[in-house]
């Protein structure tokens, strides 16, 4: 049973346009979620997270929004450079050492 | 030099085979993890150590051995393996506690043959 979901396996998008990652999540006892990106031959780099007290967090060109009765959360890029591009994962955890990762979306960013 | 280094890089290996994956994290944090990545599923976690301790083993088989003789270290001894094992293993360290990301290594490209 997955517990966190990425459904859409790739994206693609204009340089200069807005990224919109989404996942959704199935455990509602989940108080945490993240956002990792990975580029090929590296491992996943922390972007940016948000606690379930809240429903956006922003950093710069990113920001996380999050729908707790939908249980769902975006991941919003905007604008979108070329060196966005990368596999993006989103994770959650309640209160845990623990970490539970979607399958990915991977992002392409055109010129 | 890198947060979280592991070593090698990448692993060729045979059914019959011993080895040992290595972990070093420079961060000062208390929480190590062995995550494993095959293609088109998501990072499945494997163990989890805090302060020393392991406090997830996540079902996986004994043909995969973790130890943690300290904060810093982590490896991950490989015996027996099946083909089905290859994958990308990735090391990870966390300050622990929870509510706080985790930092990875680069991986080691794991090839059974």
């Amino acid at each position: 049973d997955q517990q966190v979901k990425q459904n859409s396996p790739s994206l693609s998008v204009q340089e200069g346009r807005i990224s919109i990652l989404n996942c959704d999540y199935t455990n509602s006892m989940f108080d945490y979620f993240l956002w990792y990106k990975k580029y090929p031959a590296e491992g996943p780099t922390f972007l940016i997270s948000i606690s379930s007290i809240k429903d956006k967090n922003e950093d710069g060109r990113f920001t996380v929004f999050l729908n707790k009765s939908a249980k769902h959360l975006s991941l919003h890029i905007v604008p979108s450079q070329p060196g966005d591009s990368a596999v993006y994962f989103c994770a959650a955890t309640r209160n845990t050492d623990k970490l539970i990762f979607g399958t990915g979306t991977r992002l392409q960013v055109f010129p | 030099e890198t947060g979280v280094t592991q070593t090698p890089r990448h692993l060729v290996m045979g059914m019959t085979n011993k080895k040992s994956l290595k972990c070093e994290q420079h961060l000062g944090h208390n929480a190590m993890y062995w995550y494993k990545q095959s293609a088109k599923k998501p990072l499945e976690l494997m163990f989890v150590y805090s302060l020393e301790e392991r406090v997830e083993n996540n079902s996986v088989p004994s043909r995969f051995s973790p130890e943690c003789p300290n904060s810093s270290h982590l490896f991950l001894h490989l015996h027996t393996l099946q083909p089905e094992d290859s994958a990308l293993y990735l090391c990870a360290s966390s300050q622990g506690g929870g509510r706080t990301e985790a930092f990875f290594g680069q991986g080691t490209r794991l090839t059974v043959v």
